[in-house]
């Protein structure tokens, strides 16, 4: 069984175009998050929700918006696609509650902007 | 600020041998942890290994261990014979416990192992 999955896992598209990715982890996990990896592979944590709830929001553009429609699944939807948003998306999950645990990671989504 | 620096942007090893991988932070919150992961050429993240800022022992996990030196602020990979499967870009990672896990990542490692 998967642990973390995202669909899909390749997406190519144009400027100006709205795109969502998907992730669902069947860990029973309470915190879920995305991540960005850029072409020097460096990986950044833009949100994270805990329990459905928004916690993190790093400086993100507001074309992005994340959203937990519950505990296990978290969606990243991203508006007006730009040549920079060229990347690979992984979101991951973790058991917050009990302390400062391993972080489990999606596949991860490479998305492509033309 | 937290802040992860991993000064080697590239190391090569011999098979079966043992390499360290250097990983350096800067936090003044007492309470952390440092994380590493693998990421192979297929590009998925795997956990390989804790360490906990209160934990007297340096964490194992089969053939890694940390080398947690808490004074010098250093969280260095110490992989034993070296497998041409470890391969691979190796990053270190610090979260806090009052931060819901975020994870700061330092640039990574690319280990390449040699036959």
């Amino acid at each position: 069984d998967t642990a973390v999955s995202q669909t899909p896992k390749y997406l190519v598209t144009q400027m100006g175009n709205d795109k969502s990715i998907k992730c669902e982890q069947n860990l029973g996990h309470d915190t879920m998050y995305w991540y960005k990896q850029d072409s020097k592979k460096f990986l950044k944590i833009m949100f994270s929700y805990n329990n459905k709830e928004l916690i993190i929001n790093e400086t993100v553009p507001n074309r992005f918006s994340p959203k937990s429609p519950d505990k296990a699944h978290l969606n990243l939807h991203i508006n007006s696609l730009e040549l920079g948003d060229s990347a690979v998306y992984f979101c991951a999950s973790s058991q917050v509650g009990t302390g400062l645990n391993e972080q489990y990671f999606g596949p991860g989504t490479r998305l492509t902007v033309t | 600020a937290q802040k992860i620096t991993q000064t080697q942007p590239g190391m090569f090893v011999q098979e079966k041998e043992a390499v360290t991988l250097d990983c350096t932070y800067d936090t003044s919150d007492p309470s952390y942890g440092l994380f590493w992961y693998k990421q192979p050429s297929s590009g998925e993240m795997i956990f390989l290994i804790y360490q906990g800022s209160y934990d007297q022992q340096n964490a194992t996990e089969g053939r890694y261990s940390l080398n947690f030196q808490k004074a010098r602020k250093s969280a260095n990979l110490v992989i034993s014979a070296s497998q041409l499967g470890d391969s691979a870009m190796y990053f270190c990672a610090m979260g806090k416990y009052s931060s819901y896990g975020k994870l700061t990542f330092g640039q990574g490692t690319i280990l390449t192992v040699h036959p």
